[in-house]
């Protein structure tokens, strides 16, 4: 079946510093990907997506690669704000055997002033 | 444009009660999902429906969960009765697109419903 692993968190970070999420995946054939982030007290967002290999997802100075050679969609932020603060998914569509998006566990980032 | 919009934000309720959440998705979408989010399972589909039809229950964890959709501007998910287990973090979301299709979704704010 189709699975989403994330890195475990919490993560908390200094303002400025450089943010990486891990995330592997297992799917057949060629599955889109995507980060979802989940601020405090709110519904998930799409943050980014990718639909091929090598695709390189971008938003809010974001950015995710799609590597099928490792089956990984890394999630990395150059220097984070506070604003940054909150639960990012990773997760998956594979359409050749499910329509269902399937998650990771979540990670939550933590940003201090 | 309001949003997918879910009641109540909160939730607290003794074991046994019946327990009703409401979802009013974006105007124009013609699918819905029901979500249930806890800690140790997660974000998990309950329920998919397309054009106000459920599609997919197979996420539905047993027969105390039921769930509606009589119009395309309403849905309902109703737990009789609720157990301490079923105490989690309930979202909506909407989308527009092809059955069984992936189109972008759009999640309410969600419920957290707690049974004592």
């Amino acid at each position: 079946g189709n699975s989403v692993t994330q890195m475990e968190g919490p993560v908390t970070l200094s303002e400025e510093a450089f943010l990486t999420i891990n995330c592997t995946y297992t799917a057949t054939g060629y599955p889109s990907l995507f980060w979802y982030v989940q601020y405090p007290g709110e519904g998930l967002q799409l943050l980014l997506k990718a639909t091929k290999a090598d695709d390189k997802g971008s938003n809010k100075g974001f950015e995710a690669t799609y590597r099928k050679e490792t089956t990984s969609f890394h999630l990395e932020k150059g220097s984070v704000q506070v604003s940054d603060s909150a639960v990012y998914f990773c997760a998956l569509i594979n359409m050749s055997n499910d329509y269902k998006l399937s998650f990771g566990a979540g990670t939550t980032v933590t940003v201090r002033a | 444009d309001a949003g997918v919009i879910q009641s109540p934000r909160h939730e607290v309720t003794e074991m046994g009660q019946e327990v009703t959440l409401r979802c009013k998705p974006i105007s124009g979408h013609n699918s819905l999902f029901w979500y249930r989010q806890t800690m140790m399972r997660g974000l998990e589909l309950l329920i998919y429906f397309n054009n106000n039809v459920p599609i997919d229950d197979s996420g539905m964890p047993e027969d105390r969960f039921s769930a509606k959709m009589p119009n395309a501007s309403f849905s309902t998910l109703k737990i009789q009765p609720s157990e301490p287990r079923d105490s989690a973090v309930y979202f909506c979301a909407s989308s527009l697109g092809q059955l069984l299709s992936y189109n972008e979704q759009f999640f309410g704010p969600g419920t957290r419903l707690t049974v004592l």
